[in-house]
């Protein structure tokens, strides 16, 4: 199993709808867990972290963690055309260790 | 809000050639990391530097690579002899120390490094 996995899509929601993003993870990169947005061209932006399981709420945006199921994901409510960007799922072990990304979700709302 | 920040934005290179990205991380970060991203692919690993040291390095961070931090405030990536491979998006991100495992890093703009 690759160490931090992501459905590449496109995923495409309406606007104002409910998108859902998902990631899955080995047990090298199981402690922590961030999501990143990242618009064409540009760097990572930091979205939400979260290393306890259940849910982490800020804004529009929950994040979901499963440690059992070794899933993490994230939910973005009333979606928006500004949301539409690649999400990047990122883990890692411990402390200041290195990010393992996934490949990215690509997320497209249609106005 | 503090940032990173990255100069140059776009570095065109000939290939063979030593290139050197910079970085200035957030001031009061201790933890500072290269990341690259080929065009179309995931944000990868090279190297990973605290207390002016290597901290961890991937298998990407060869002998062609190199990390410095000169002064207190720049943190540089040199590669020595630049191949065509080497053609990417380099991320330079920083984070504060912590034993928290959810110490968020923080990321430069990056610089686009072209290899001709």
């Amino acid at each position: 199993q690759k160490e931090v996995e992501q459905n590449s899509g496109p995923l495409s929601v309406p606007e104002g709808a409910i998108a859902s993003l998902n990631c899955t993870y080995s047990d090298r990169v199981s402690q922590s867990f961030f999501w990143y947005r990242q618009y064409s061209g540009k760097s990572p932006e930091l979205i939400m972290s979260i290393y306890s399981n259940g849910d982490k709420e800020d804004g529009r945006f929950t994040a979901q963690l499963n440690k059992a199921s070794q899933y993490v994901s994230l939910l973005i409510r009333d979606s928006q055309p500004s949301d539409s960007a690649t999400y990047l799922c990122a883990g890692r072990n411990s402390g200041n260790t290195p990010l393992v990304f996934g490949k990215g979700t690509r997320l497209s709302v249609i106005a | 809000e503090p940032e990173v920040t990255q100069t140059p934005s776009h570095q065109v290179t000939q290939m063979g050639q030593e290139v050197i990205l910079r970085c200035v991380p957030i001031s009061n970060h201790l933890y500072f990391y290269w990341y690259r991203q080929i065009l179309g692919q995931k944000v990868e690993f090279l190297v990973s530097f605290y207390n002016n040291e290597i901290s961890e390095k991937s298998e990407i961070f060869d002998d062609q690579f190199s990390v410095e931090r000169p002064d207190g405030s720049n943190f540089t990536l040199k590669i020595r002899s630049t191949k065509l491979e080497d053609s990417a998006m380099y991320f330079c991100a920083s984070s504060t120390q912590g034993t928290m495992s959810n110490q968020p890093q923080h990321f430069g703009d990056g610089t686009r490094l072209s290899i001709l």
